[in-house]
């Protein structure tokens, strides 16, 4: 089993939509966990960090759940710019809290 | 701050070739990164540095992998010999804590 696993969509969603994405771990022990977005044939950006309770930033808002082992992102009325590919970190490598990624879920918005 | 710096951003080769892919991190950042982008495979972890030390590179796939930083600007990731399989975007990124990452726009590999 991957550390770190997302549905990798794609999630095709009409602009002004709320969306969801999940990211499940499976290392208890993890500390850090952040989601990326990276643009087609981009490098992944940092989009946000994720507290334990819960942190927004504008139309983005991350969650996370220790109890399910889970992260996830909300985006509030999308925009056709959020259309990326959005990845989850978090976990731990052998005790360094080096996050590792998962997939990557494909978010298309749509006018 | 001019964000990571990778070079060459595209490189074609021919199996066998030696390939060095090189990394400019960011400056103050202690951590410096090579990770490996593959449809099949997602984002791996190659290896990383911390104060130009390698601390893990269990993700280096095999011997013909080397990486080297000799100083806290400077990275190189060097494939020798190349192979098909090798085919895919290496991004180096760094950090100043070893969580969050910064990543370099990447090259793209292409081994014929």
């Amino acid at each position: 089993r991957k550390e770190v696993e997302q549905d990798p969509g794609p999630f095709n969603v009409p602009e002004g939509a709320t969306v969801a994405f999940n990211c499940t771990y499976s290392n208890s022990a993890s500390q850090s966990f952040f989601w990326y977005r990276q643009d087609c044939r981009k490098e992944p950006k940092l989009l946000m960090s994720v507290y334990s309770s819960g942190n927004e930033d504008g139309r983005f808002t991350a969650q996370l759940n220790r109890a399910s082992q889970y992260i996830s992102l909300l985006i509030r009325d999308s925009k056709l710019s959020d259309s990326a590919t959005y990845l989850c970190a978090g976990g731990a490598s052998g005790g360094s809290y080096i996050p590792t990624f998962g997939r990557g879920t494909s978010l298309i918005v749509h006018p | 701050d001019a964000g990571v710096i990778q070079s060459p951003r595209h490189e074609v080769t021919e199996m066998g070739q030696e390939v060095t892919l090189r990394c400019k991190p960011i400056s103050g950042h202690d951590y410096l990164f090579w990770y490996r982008q593959t449809m099949m495979r997602g984002l791996e972890l190659l290896i990383y540095f911390n104060n130009n030390v390698p601390i893990d590179d269990s993700g280096m796939p095999e011997d013909r992998f080397s990486a080297k930083m000799p100083n806290a600007s400077f990275s190189t990731l060097k494939i020798q010999p190349s192979e098909p399989r090798d085919s895919a975007v290496y991004f180096c990124a760094s950090s100043p804590s070893a969580r969050s990452q910064y990543f370099g726009p990447g090259t793209r590999l292409t081994v014929l």
